[in-house]
């Protein structure tokens, strides 16, 4: 079976500082790869996704970076974040041409 | 923009009835729909889903009708239990565009014992 991780759970960074966030699939190969993000009262908003490694496409023009080194590692990056990075981010993985995506825990970032 | 739209933001209804959640969309091309189930700090769980060939699909408790006239779909959960209680969102796709997802705001349930 298909499983699917991020870390660190939670992070508290002060602003100006970097960001580097980690999620990993397993029991699947290529798969597409997505991170949300779901602001405070808000729905979950598409911030990047990756259709294959080095393949990345953004949403969102923003503070934010994505990479995908391997097949199954997709990572969201900041050089300098910002108090409007604060967010619950979550990554989703499916197969191609499979609409329903599959979650991961998520990451809770709070930005001071 | 707004392409997914969930109106209520939250819902509170008795255990045992029935839940109605409702979504509205905008994007024509839309072709195929989605509900997610979220707890607090969790990931959304996939629940049920909808092809825009079809007009209703069912899965133990829950449907999901789909008007496309009207550009609407709802989820109905019966009978609605303590532990529905969540954060439900309507989700979209254009299929062809990587099959990207819009979601909706989401709307909170709540089912009183």
């Amino acid at each position: 079976s298909q499983t699917i991780h991020q870390w660190p759970a939670t992070l508290v960074q002060p602003v100006g500082s970097p960001l580097s966030l980690e999620c990993t699939v397993e029991g699947t190969s290529n798969p597409n790869l997505y991170w949300y993000r779901q602001a405070a009262g808000r729905g979950l908003q598409l911030l990047f996704y990756s259709v294959g490694i080095g393949q990345i496409s953004s949403e969102v023009p923003q503070n934010l970076s994505a990479s995908r080194p391997q097949d199954r590692q997709f990572i969201l990056s900041s050089k300098k974040l910002l108090l409007s990075d604060s967010g619950f981010y979550l990554c989703a993985w499916t197969r191609d041409l499979i609409y329903e995506q599959y979650f991961g825990p998520g990451t809770r970032l709070t930005v001071t | 923009d707004q392409q997914v739209k969930q109106n209520s933001p939250s819902l509170s209804v008795q255990e045992g009835r029935i839940s109605i959640l409702n979504c509205d969309y905008t994007n024509s091309m839309f072709d195929y729909f989605l509900w997610y189930k979220k707890y607090p700090a969790e990931g959304p769980t996939f629940l049920i889903s909808i092809s825009s060939i079809k007009d209703k699909n069912e899965d133990g408790r829950f449907t999901v009708f789909l008007n496309k006239s009207a550009k609407h779909l709802s989820l109905h959960i019966v009978p609605s239990q303590p532990g529905d209680s969540a954060v439900y969102f309507c989700a979209a796709s254009a299929g062809g565009s990587n099959y990207k997802l819009t979601f909706g705001k989401g709307t909170l349930l709540t089912v009183n014992p």
